[in-house]
């Protein structure tokens, strides 16, 4: 056990529809990070957090939004959701933003859409 | 652009040795991360390297040349268990996301 949480473990819906995947990081983490993993594709960074602050984006799509508010979870917010966003969500959390800082990877959230 | 390149799979038996390979092209370095991720589940931190040479631990054992891009993980004692995706990571810029590679998946057999 990480000590990161994310819920919910599993959700299926329908294309069209929006979701909100919810994370909680290790105690006295400051850093949150969101990946999503396809099978053909591994794992992608999305977008980052620090503090409150967003840090950092990757290949987030506009219909995908985050924030991090002031207890440190984050959401992760897909909305207008398409087949091919059916995918493992994580999110991973770091003490800080430094190099060398070792992210934790929580248990993920799978989403289906039909 | 950034690339990291892993082979895609490999197999094993049990007590044996191996090696996999990993090459890196990345526009900056803040040190290499290896995962374990076991399907379906999360990954799980390994071994990180930021300078050149040889880091053990347990059975597992990470290794890393900057000037060549390249690093390598070493599990010895293959056990049953170790059967998993390895995800090699680089951290490009500190404190910011990793790169990570498509992972090699190990099946290791009796």
């Amino acid at each position: 056990d990480s000590g990161v949480t994310q819920t919910p473990k599993h959700l299926i819906t329908a294309t069209g529809q929006r979701v909100t995947l919810r994370c909680s990081p290790r105690s006295g983490d400051l850093s949150v990070y969101w990946y999503q993993q396809s099978l053909d594709q591994g794992l992608q960074f999305l977008i980052q957090y620090y503090n409150g602050e967003e840090r950092a984006k990757g290949n987030i799509l506009e219909r995908f939004s985050a924030q991090q508010f002031p207890d440190l979870h984050s959401e992760l917010n897909l909305s207008s959701l398409e087949l091919g966003d059916s995918a493992l969500y994580f999110c991973a959390s770091s003490v800080r933003a430094s190099g060398g800082d070792t992210q934790y990877f929580g248990p993920g959230t799978r989403l289906t859409v039909l | 652009g950034q690339n990291i390149d892993q082979p895609t799979e490999m197999t094993a038996t049990e007590g044996a040795i191996v090696q996999i390979n990993c090459t890196y092209q990345t526009s900056g370095f803040n040190g290499l991360f290896w995962y374990q991720q076991h399907a379906g589940e999360a990954p799980t931190f390994l071994s990180y390297n930021v300078l050149d040479g040889l880091e053990e631990k347990g059975r597992f054992s990470s290794f890393l040349s900057r000037s060549k891009g390249y690093s390598y993980l070493l599990l010895k004692e293959l056990q049953m268990k170790d059967s998993a995706s390895y995800l090699c990571a680089v951290a490009n810029q500190a404190g910011t996301a990793l790169i990570f590679g498509k992972g090699t998946t190990l099946s290791v057999s009796s």
